[in-house]
């Protein structure tokens, strides 16, 4: 069984749609949880990161986190075709700056105009 | 947030050849950095964790003699593949911690895509 598992998708939604995506994690360890965008060719970038169990809002986007079922999610709000792409999810046990980072396999997300 | 740059961004070489790969952190110092490789719709798997002026710890399963690096300075690290072969052509990326070492955040280069003839 994989520490971090995240459905790969596809997953299709029209415009201006709530993109819901999640991932679900074995290790209660883990503290600290992010979420990457991921387009075609490209290296991740950072969207949102939240340590422990809650909720944080930015922009169009909201990660919850609940660690007691181990289960992080993100959304996405008014959903754009620029939101296509693979969003990846990671977290760690400790906040250190050379701390690996374990991934989720990435969901991939089409925003169909 | 900190930029990290890879050069060269595509590269395609014979079987055999050694390809060596440059990520910098372009307006911060990194001490560690991180080399993953990708393969098509799937996820980033971690190779190694370069360590400016010491070792690099590799992950179980990765060859530390086929797969170099070098932390040369606190904005450098190179993965060079050595004697590379088709089954090594992948997506190489790599990933500095955040500017303030107060996070782990990481933020990631954009990739090198490796072709092995």
């Amino acid at each position: 069984q994989k520490e971090v598992e995240q459905d790969p998708g596809p997953l299709s939604v029209p415009e201006g749609a709530i993109v819901s995506l999640n991932c679900t994690y074995s290790n209660s360890a883990f503290q600290y949880f992010m979420w990457y965008r991921q387009y075609s060719r490209k290296g991740p970038e950072l969207l949102m990161y939240t340590y422990s169990s809650g909720n944080k809002e930015d922009g169009r986007f909201t990660a919850q986190v609940d660690k007691s079922s181990k289960y992080i999610s993100l959304f996405i709000r008014d959903s754009q075709p620029s939101d296509s792409a693979t969003y990846l999810c990671a977290m760690s046990r400790i906040k250190a700056a050379g701390n690996k980072l374990t991934f989720g396999g990435g969901t991939r997300v089409l925003v169909k105009p | 947030g900190a930029v990290v740059s890879q050069h060269p961004s595509r590269v395609i070489c014979k079987s055999g050849t050694s390809v060596k790969i440059e990520c910098r952190s372009l307006d911060f110092q990194a001490t560690t950095m991180f080399w993953y490789r990708q393969f098509p719709k799937q996820s980033l798997m971690l190779m190694a964790t370069s360590n400016e002026g010491s070792k690099a710890t590799y992950e179980q399963g990765v060859e530390k003699d086929k797969f170099l690096i070098n932390h040369a300075s606190l904005t450098l690290s190179t993965l060079t593949v050595t004697s590379a072969h088709p089954e090594d052509s992948s997506f190489y990326i790599c990933s500095a911690p955040g500017l303030t070492g107060a996070t782990n955040e990481q933020f990631f280069g954009p990739g090198t895509r490796l072709t092995v003839l």
